[in-house]
């Protein structure tokens, strides 16, 4: 059983460039999450969908983009990237309260 | 709002030390408590939880007690091992069955165990 993949698990960015995070479940979860992990700060919550065709903001969704086609995948978009967007990404399913983490995506923009 | 503080790491502690790690919350209602861990190089997992006053959330030999009149979700482990070594985060959910987006996390604790 995958639960929930990310891909990729690091990446380098130049200031500037667009790049989209990919995010998949098996669990058939309505609702997928994405947040950013940074030190001393926890997780903050960016994007979130709670079924296919529905997407809304979380704390902190300036500067990325979200959409969801279907119940499995919940793509990350970064438009331009900045460095104040370098970060680790988690992509998050959930179930009754419980969340599913993916392994994460360690972004650093340069 | 609704908050979530945590003791700040990192905490170092021999194997089969005692572990506390402290977790305090504010909330207007009754909210859902979580302890999730993140072990090196994954994500987040769901360690235990507690929907209400007085409950007691375990496992792999984690406890923690929902204490409504000091408003605190404290992780304790009686002998911790090397293999407990991680992040532990502390969360709040507003209310049962509240959307996952509503659930707050706390800044995490390090926690690093020598042999």
């Amino acid at each position: 059983n995958a639960g929930v993949t990310q891909t990729p698990k690091f990446q380098v960015l130049k200031t500037g460039q667009s790049m989209t995070l990919q995010c998949a479940q098996d669990m058939n979860h309505e609702y997928m999450s994405w947040y950013r992990q940074d030190p001393g700060m926890g997780l903050r919550l960016i994007h979130y969908s709670v079924g296919a065709g529905i997407t809304d903001q979380g704390e902190v969704p300036n500067g990325y983009n979200v959409s969801r086609s279907t119940t499995e995948d919940f793509p990350l978009r970064l438009l331009s990237a900045a460095p104040s967007q370098t970060s680790v990404y988690f992509c998050a399913s959930s179930y009754n309260e419980k969340l599913f983490f993916g392994s994460g995506t360690q972004l650093s923009v340069l | 709002g609704d908050s979530v503080t945590q003791m700040e790491g990192p905490v170092t502690l021999s194997e089969e030390a005692c572990l506390t790690i402290n977790c305090t919350y504010t909330a207007t209602g009754y909210p859902s408590l979580f302890w999730y861990v993140q072990y090196p190089g994954e994500g987040l997992q769901l360690l235990l939880k507690a929907t209400k006053a007085d409950d007691k959330g375990s496992n792999k030999g984690f406890e923690a007690t929902y204490r409504k009149e000091t408003t605190s979700f404290h992780l304790e482990k009686g002998s911790v091992q090397v293999s407990d070594s991680a992040v532990y985060f502390c969360a709040l959910s507003p209310m049962l069955y509240s959307s996952a987006s509503k659930i707050i996390f706390g800044s995490g604790t390090r926690l690093s165990i020598r042999p």
